[in-house]
């Protein structure tokens, strides 16, 4: 069973506030890593994909980096605005193309 | 709208029933993911199909099964429900066999077993 750890669980921040979080997955057999972005009562959207150790993807104010010889990939988010209150998901696969995914990390921004 | 559809959105069924959701994946994607979601787990891989075929399989139980139709349009049968299959039911696509395209879900089928 491949282990894919997100951290923290949950954060609160203040609006105008920067943040990142973690996501944490096994470092070998890598073939593609994925952010999702996951509204109450909504579908997850996707926000990145990214494939290459070393990759840096921006969308408006997120952006994501990976490291794929130690396992981890960051997403930050700029100025954290109460719409950007969300569960942000990663997803992992392996050479099997089988995307395991973490718990999520909830952000709570407030106005 | 991600342009993926699944019907029905919500179905309520008795233990021992066979029901089956529908996914029609985005025009030109060819690969169709299929996921529950529960309360007590995580989003869970189920099945992929990828033009017709069955490229990729997770924790599906036995009871479940799925297809892809010649129009690429999916479907997820389940059978003999219990109560623990109460869950949320996405499918997403693909642009192709692996995962280094997007996927994309659709709003979710949400089965609840009485």
């Amino acid at each position: 069973i491949l282990n894919v750890e997100q951290s923290p669980q949950s954060l609160h921040v203040q609006e105008g506030d920067s943040t990142n979080f973690t996501c944490s997955f096994p470092s070998s057999n890598f073939y593609a890593l994925h952010w999702y972005r996951w509204e109450t009562a909504k579908s997850p959207e996707a926000l990145f994909v990214m494939t290459l150790n070393g990759d840096e993807k921006k969308k408006g104010r997120i952006s994501a980096t990976l490291n794929t010889k130690e396992g981890y990939s960051y997403l930050y988010i700029k100025g954290s605005q109460p719409e950007d209150s969300a569960t942000y998901l990663c997803a992992f696969s392996g050479g099997s193309y089988i995307p395991t995914f973490g718990r999520g990390t909830s952000l709570i921004v407030h106005p | 709208d991600s342009g993926v559809t699944q019907t029905p959105k919500h179905l309520i069924t008795a233990t021992g029933q066979r029901v089956t959701l529908r996914c029609s994946p985005r025009s030109g994607d060819l690969s169709v993911y299929w996921y529950q979601q529960s309360l007590d787990q995580g989003l869970q891989f189920l099945i992929q199909y990828y033009n017709g075929e069955e490229r990729a399989k997770g924790n599906i139980l036995e009871r479940f099964s799925a297809q892809q139709f010649p129009d690429l349009h999916s479907e997820l049968n389940l059978s003999s429900l219990e109560l623990g299959d109460s869950a949320l039911y996405f499918c997403a696509s693909g642009r192709d066999e692996g995962t280094s395209y997007e996927q994309y879900f659709g709003p979710g089928t949400r089965l609840t077993v009485t």
